[in-house]
């Protein structure tokens, strides 16, 4: 069965410092999104992308992120400056039209310190 | 999207049904409701969606009041591999938008042996 993956499972980072979070979408899937969850906290949307553009945006999506899709099968997000509130599960998402059930990764944890 | 509100927390028996209850008293017409659930930080995985009619997959099924202000999830046999926190999410379906989905807090069900 298809599935998203998602690469590094944990990543450690010094505040202040660029990190790339990648995942691999379901290869025929349009719609690509990342979403992130603090620690015992709830399931935050941060961004949604489709049509090599990005569809919406939540207020936590700020100038220090940024989401790119560089080829046929990565979709990245980028936080440029990272601060200790970035300390979080982050997941990508996938389907294949609107409305359809999205599939999730397995997550990035990033810990920044 | 309407707001649903969901116990906090269920218990089930092991080889029970897990009936997890959602209200979602302002839905509008074109709001469908969805399920996902989570297991411990996993990455959220879709369970069913529905409009107006009951649904039934290879998971779970999805009974819609007549009115449509409330639904019931039913897991008809519930594992240990059940327990997970549990999300009802109502969102319009539009063609043109990736349109996310929006997390609350969820159930909590835990499957006792």
């Amino acid at each position: 069965e298809p599935e998203v993956t998602q690469t590094p499972s944990h990543q450690v980072t010094q505040m202040g410092q660029e990190v790339i979070l990648r995942c691999v979408p379901i290869s025929n899937h349009l719609y690509f999104y990342w979403y992130r969850q603090i620690l015992g906290q709830k399931v935050e949307f941060l961004v949604s992308f489709y049509n090599n553009e990005i569809s919406e945006k939540s207020e936590i999506f700020d100038d220090q992120f940024s989401v790119e899709r560089p080829d046929g099968s990565n979709f990245t997000l980028k936080i440029r400056s990272t601060k200790l509130e970035d300390s979080a599960m982050y997941f990508c998402a996938s389907t294949a039209y609107v409305g359809g059930e999205q599939y999730f990764g397995p997550g990035t944890r990033l810990t920044v310190t | 999207d309407a707001k649903t509100t969901q116990p906090p927390s269920m218990d089930c028996a092991e080889g029970r049904a897990a009936n997890l209850p959602c209200n979602h008293s302002t839905i509008s017409g074109n709001e469908y409701v969805y399920w996902y659930r989570q297991i411990h930080s996993q990455g959220p995985q879709y369970i069913i969606h529905g409009l107006k009619n009951n649904e039934t997959n290879e998971m779970a099924s999805l009974i819609i009041t007549e009115d449509r202000k409330s639904s019931t999830l039913i897991l008809p046999h519930a594992t240990l591999r059940d327990t997970a926190v549990y999300y009802c999410i109502v969102r319009v379906v539009s063609s043109g938008s990736a349109r996310q989905l929006t997390f609350g807090s969820g159930t909590q069900l835990t499957v006792l042996p």
